[in-house]
């Protein structure tokens, strides 16, 4: 069965600063890949996908992620944050044979100015 | 604009009572799913629908219900047998299985 981690369940950065929140997964082939924000109350927003291709993919707010197949990681990065990048972030795979999609955990971001 | 649509945004539930959570998309999504999210530990999968009349159970199916009785519609019934219902739902729809999800705003539910 896939699954993913996200060993990271607080982070702390400070506003400006740059951040790398890490996902891995387990999942024989190659899998899609997506990363979603919530905020407080709210609903999951997409970030980014990968489906194929190129490996480092440019998503919504100035993130962007990288497929390393060899480390089953896709993590997620942003040069500089921002105070209202304080949400709670997940990542999900679907094994592409049509299963449902698996979420990680979580990982709650906190922003300090 | 399109989007989802859940109602109520809070929901209160009186010891065996059945509670029935909203979900309305136009987005002419054939998939829809309803997500039970707890405090740490992520997103859990309750029930999705492929297509209308059909549906079929998640992670953590029991104590809930759903219909699919028109493609825009996807409502959960939080059921009397649900002994631990006091959690944030989530419905969510895609084109089908393997596209991203859209999610609507969450119906928190509450136990008087």
């Amino acid at each position: 069965a896939q699954s993913v981690t996200q060993p990271d369940i607080h982070i702390t950065v400070s506003e400006g600063a740059s951040l790398e929140l890490r996902c891995n997964y387990s999942y024989g082939a190659t899998p899609y890949l997506f990363w979603y924000v919530q905020s407080p109350g709210q609903g999951l927003q997409l970030l980014l996908k990968y489906f194929s291709g190129d490996t480092l993919v440019q998503g919504i707010k100035g993130f962007e992620a990288e497929f390393k197949r060899s480390q089953s990681s896709f993590n997620l990065r942003k040069p500089s944050v921002h105070w209202s990048d304080a949400a709670e972030y997940f990542c999900a795979v679907n094994n592409n044979a049509g299963n449902m999609l698996t979420f990680g955990g979580g990982t709650r971001l906190m922003v300090k100015p | 604009d399109g989007g989802i649509t859940q109602s109520p945004k809070y929901l209160f539930r009186k010891e065996g009572q059945n509670v029935t959570l909203s979900c309305e998309q136009n987005l002419n999504h054939d998939a829809m799913y309803w997500y039970r999210q707890d405090p740490g530990q992520g997103l859990r999968l309750i029930y999705y629908s492929q297509i209308v009349n059909d549906f079929q159970k998640g992670d953590i199916a029991e104590g809930y219900s759903v219909s699919r009785e028109k493609k825009e519609s996807f409502p959960l019934t939080v059921t009397s047998a649900q002994k631990n219902p006091t959690a944030f739902y989530l419905c969510a729809s895609s084109r089908d299985n393997n596209q991203p999800q859209h999610f609507g705003d969450g119906t928190r539910l509450s136990i008087l």
